[in-house]
């Protein structure tokens, strides 16, 4: 079974501009989350999709945005770049049952390297 | 709220030396989930382990142990004999049940010289 998937793995971009990221999760896992790796904050959680649904979100301003569709891929869009988003992020699935009382295992795609000018 | 604290932050050792990472969790929840991510340079975490709050079997996989202890609100990771393939960061992660985000802590990164 193929692994999560994250494109592009590299970007260049410079302040003021969007980027969009794109995930692919394990197939037939139906959550996906969003984490953002500095070297200074560590692994933060950016927010998690269920069932095309924004069901938790970290502390993170509006800049940062993401969605997903009816398959399970997500992407995750940052507006107005600041050079502090300079970052790695991350996304995982996981199956999640949708309940309350389990919690499934994250597996973690490699990765976007963002680096803003 | 949820906490992990991974209090070394580099540890580096000789192959085939053993070495523990350790991981201290908070949490008021009785049911949570602990575990184990590798990190090499490639940037992937990699699952390790994963416990739930209720499981306070040790286990072994290979040359990787886990030991936790819900007294001391610890989950260490041990690897055996260790190996230069065994180089990288290596985190410890918290999640209560439910709708709550993973927690990680900073992460340890271990080097091992040949």
């Amino acid at each position: 079974k193929a692994g999560v998937t994250q494109t592009p793995r590299y970007l260049i971009k410079t302040r003021g501009q969007q980027v969009t990221l794109s995930c692919s999760p394990i197939s037939g896992h139906r959550s996906v989350s969003w984490y953002q790796q500095t070297p200074g904050q560590g692994l933060q959680f950016l927010f998690e999709y269920f069932s095309e649904t924004q069901r938790n979100k970290g502390n993170f301003p509006g800049r940062f945005s993401g969605r997903q569709f009816s398959n399970s891929r997500s992407e995750m869009n940052v507006s107005t770049l600041e050079l502090g988003d300079s970052a790695l992020y991350l996304c995982a699935s996981s199956l999640n049952s949708g309940t309350n009382t389990y919690t499934d295992t994250q597996y973690f795609g490699p990765g976007t390297r963002l680096t803003v000018l | 709220a949820q906490k992990v604290t991974q209090a070394q932050t580099e540890i580096s050792v000789v192959e085939k030396e053993d070495v523990t990472l350790d991981c201290v969790y908070e949490t008021r929840d009785t049911t949570y989930y602990l575990f184990w991510y590798k990190q090499p340079p490639s940037g992937e975490l990699v699952f390790l382990i994963r416990r739930n709050s209720f499981d306070e079997q040790n286990e072994i996989s290979g040359r990787y142990s886990w030991n936790f202890q819900k007294s001391t609100s610890s989950f260490n990771f041990t690897i055996t004999a260790s190996q230069v393939v065994d180089s990288a960061v290596y985190f410890c992660a918290l999640k209560a049940s439910g709708n709550t985000p993973l927690v990680f802590g900073k992460g340890t990164r271990l080097s091992v010289i040949a």
